[in-house]
């Protein structure tokens, strides 16, 4: 059972460069998230979708997009990279009483 | 609407001293509690979690946490720390309102003072 998996685990971009952040999981759960990680700041909520073809915007969605085919994929696009997208991100996914799964973790530098 | 407030940024104990982080949440209905762990470099990982059973939860690695409804806290402990348990720790909640979408606190890192 592999549960969540992320991939690139890193990856450096240019500034204006645009890439996909893939995520998949095998655990059949309807709700997946896209988090970001920043010093200090704790986990900030990008985009989220309760199932396929739907999504719905986080705390911070701007300059990112998502979509959801398949319950398992869950791909975060950055448009335009931005030096302040350097971040970690998670991806998760949650079963049905809020406990989450997470990936390990994509570590982006944009210079 | 639903809150997490994580008491300290930091706290540092000495090995072998009681763990105390403070996790308090506001939330209208009653709540799921969650205590994650992240190690350096590494993913969140569930530590344990209340779900409205027994109040007192016990998690890996020796931790526990207590839901204290009167006092809207979810405070986790472990009675004697290890080197290894240092690493960040974050309490979320989540409700029914919400969807079951977690709401994060802002972590808090536990330094082990050999």
């Amino acid at each position: 059972n592999a549960g969540v998996t992320q991939t690139p685990k890193f990856q450096v971009l240019k500034t204006g460069q645009s890439m996909t952040l893939q995520c998949a999981q095998d655990m059949n759960h309807e709700y997946m998230s896209w988090y970001r990680q920043d010093p200090g700041m704790g986990l900030r909520l990008i985009h989220y979708s309760v199932g396929a073809g739907i999504t719905d915007q986080g705390e911070v969605p701007n300059g990112y997009n998502v979509s959801r085919s398949t319950t398992e994929d869950f791909p975060l696009r950055l448009l335009s990279a931005a030096p302040s997208q350097t971040s970690v991100y998670f991806c998760a996914s949650t079963n049905g009483v809020g406990e989450q799964y997470f990936g390990p973790g994509t570590r982006l530098t944009v210079t | 609407a639903q809150s997490v407030t994580q008491l300290g940024s930091h706290v540092s104990v000495s090995e072998g001293a009681l763990v105390l982080l403070r996790c308090n949440y506001s939330s209208s209905v009653p709540p799921y509690l969650f205590w994650y762990v992240q190690y350096p470099n590494q993913g969140l990982q569930l530590l344990l979690k209340y779900t409205s059973a027994a109040t007192l939860v016990k998690g890996i690695n020796g931790f526990e946490a207590e839901f204290k409804k009167s006092e809207t806290s979810f405070h986790l402990t472990k009675p004697s720390a290890h080197m290894s348990d240092a690493a960040e720790y974050f309490c979320a909640v989540s409700d029914r309102n919400s969807n079951y979408q977690l709401i994060w606190g802002a972590g808090t890192k536990l330094i082990i003072k050999p």
